[in-house]
């Protein structure tokens, strides 16, 4: 089955720098890559995803890069700010209606004053 | 539209004792799955519903049931809970599992 791995696991920047945060996904059938966010006491919301046919995804500050050959996606943050401060995951799923979605390990991200 | 609702947020359980997670959606999706967050673990998938009727197993299904009678609901039954059972359970819904998911605000079990 597809296993998810993420890092790093826990992430420190001053705020207005880049954060970035890599996954690696084992199962070659997984075609669907999406980045969720999650602020304390809270579930995971959906920030954004990409899926195989694109490399790379923009919406505003943030982007996700997947590179499908050594099958690993990015998260890229930049201008980093105080609100971004949160855990962040990464998934991975075949596209096929049956197929279930892996989540990675997490990221805790804070952003530095 | 409510979303994703889970019941209860916080429970105290005794080893041995069993209780029934509630979750349920009301955006008409078909894929549903449950999730248990356990410090530097991420969110690990524990059972999953493509639909009333069908359940699979996720990567930890151990010491879980589940079924889906309706699509509305997906209730996670612990049968006799364990201490290694403490966590913050999530469930969520979506179109299909390559989609968005929703996750409900979560469930806080200690197993004592």
């Amino acid at each position: 089955g597809e296993n998810v791995e993420q890092h790093p696991s826990t992430l420190s920047v001053q705020e207005g720098d880049s954060a970035v945060i890599k996954c690696t996904y084992s199962d070659s059938a997984s075609n669907y890559f999406p980045w969720y966010k999650q602020e304390l006491g809270k579930g995971p919301q959906l920030i954004i995803d990409i899926r195989s046919n694109v490399g790379e995804k923009k919406d505003q500050r943030i982007a996700v890069t997947l590179n499908k050959t050594a099958k690993h996606f990015s998260l890229h943050i930049t201008e980093t700010q105080p609100e971004d401060s949160a855990v962040y995951f990464c998934a991975a799923s075949p596209t096929s209606s049956a197929s279930k979605i892996i989540f990675g390990s997490g990221t805790r991200l804070s952003i530095r004053p | 539209n409510a979303g994703v609702t889970q019941t209860p947020k916080f429970q105290v359980l005794k080893t041995g004792q069993s209780m029934t997670l509630q979750c349920a959606q009301d955006m008409n999706h078909e894929y549903m799955s449950w999730y248990r967050q356990d410090p530097g673990m991420g969110l690990r998938l524990i059972h999953y519903s493509v639909g009333a009727g069908i359940t699979d197993q996720g990567e930890v299904p151990n010491g879980y049931n589940v079924s889906r009678s309706t699509t509305e609901d997906f209730p996670l039954r612990l049968l006799s809970a364990a201490p290694s059972q403490t966590s913050v359970y999530f469930c969520a819904s979506s179109w299909t599992g390559a989609q968005t998911q929703y996750f409900g605000p979560g469930t806080r079990l200690l197993v004592l």
